[in-house]
């Protein structure tokens, strides 16, 4: 069965300290590897996809990293506007139970305080 | 604003009775996916459809039903409500029967149903 674990399930960060959030993942031809934000009481929303080992993309404080076993989304110098939970998921091959559908980790929990 | 619409936003209601929740796609998109959200589980598929057919079934339990009208929106439908069933449900939508490559699945701002 495949499996999306993160960690930590929390982070507390000071303002410019960067530091990284480690998705860990079993599954068998990865389709695709995503992470979202969330923010309170907010649907997820979309940051990144990753594709294939050695793959790295980049938006603004965050860069996210692939190799064939996890994942890595790092903050660089973050502010306390990136406080949220950060949510990976992976996609699959098609299988008669789930399709195509996302599996998603449990999410850490990133505060940055000022 | 995401372009995926979902009302209620908050909804009370108490053990034994049935709620529905709708979600409207966004403009183009063929597919809703539902998930469920809660702090012990995180978020938790329970079903797809894909331009009005059902495409693909996880964990959702035989008191729960969906599904999808020809103008694309969605319902889903529990029963039966338990305590248990305390959660944020979410909608999301994508072109394809499949996450898009640019930006996933768009997720709608969720539903959060108490149980009492």
């Amino acid at each position: 069965e495949d499996q999306v674990t993160q960690s930590p399930e929390a982070l507390r960060l000071q303002e410019g300290e960067s530091s990284s959030l480690n998705c860990s993942y079993t599954v068998s031809g990865l389709r695709g590897l995503f992470w979202y934000r969330q923010d309170p009481g907010k649907g997820p929303e979309f940051l990144f996809t990753l594709y294939s080992a050695g793959e790295e993309k980049e938006k603004e404080r965050l860069k996210a990293t692939l190799t064939k076993k996890e994942s890595f989304l790092h903050i660089t110098a973050p502010k306390p506007e990136d406080s949220a939970t950060y949510l990976c998921a992976v996609q699959a091959p098609w299988n008669s139970n789930s399709g195509y559908a996302l599996n998603f980790g449990k999410g850490t929990s990133l505060l940055v305080t000022p | 604003d995401s372009g995926v619409t979902q009302t209620p936003k908050h909804l009370i209601t108490a053990t034994g009775q049935r709620v529905t929740l709708r979600c409207s796609p966004r403009s183009g998109d063929l597919s809703v996916y539902w998930y469920q959200q809660s702090l012990d589980q995180g978020l938790q598929f329970l079903i797809q459809y894909y331009n009005g057919e059902e495409r693909a079934k996880g964990n959702i339990l035989e008191r729960f039903s969906a599904q999808q009208f020809p103008d694309l929106h969605s319902e889903l439908n529990l029963s039966s409500l338990e305590l248990g069933d305390s959660a944020l449900y979410f909608c999301a939508s994508s072109v394809s029967g499949t996450a898009n490559t640019n930006y996933g699945y768009t997720f709608g701002s969720g539903t959060r149903l108490t149980v009492v």
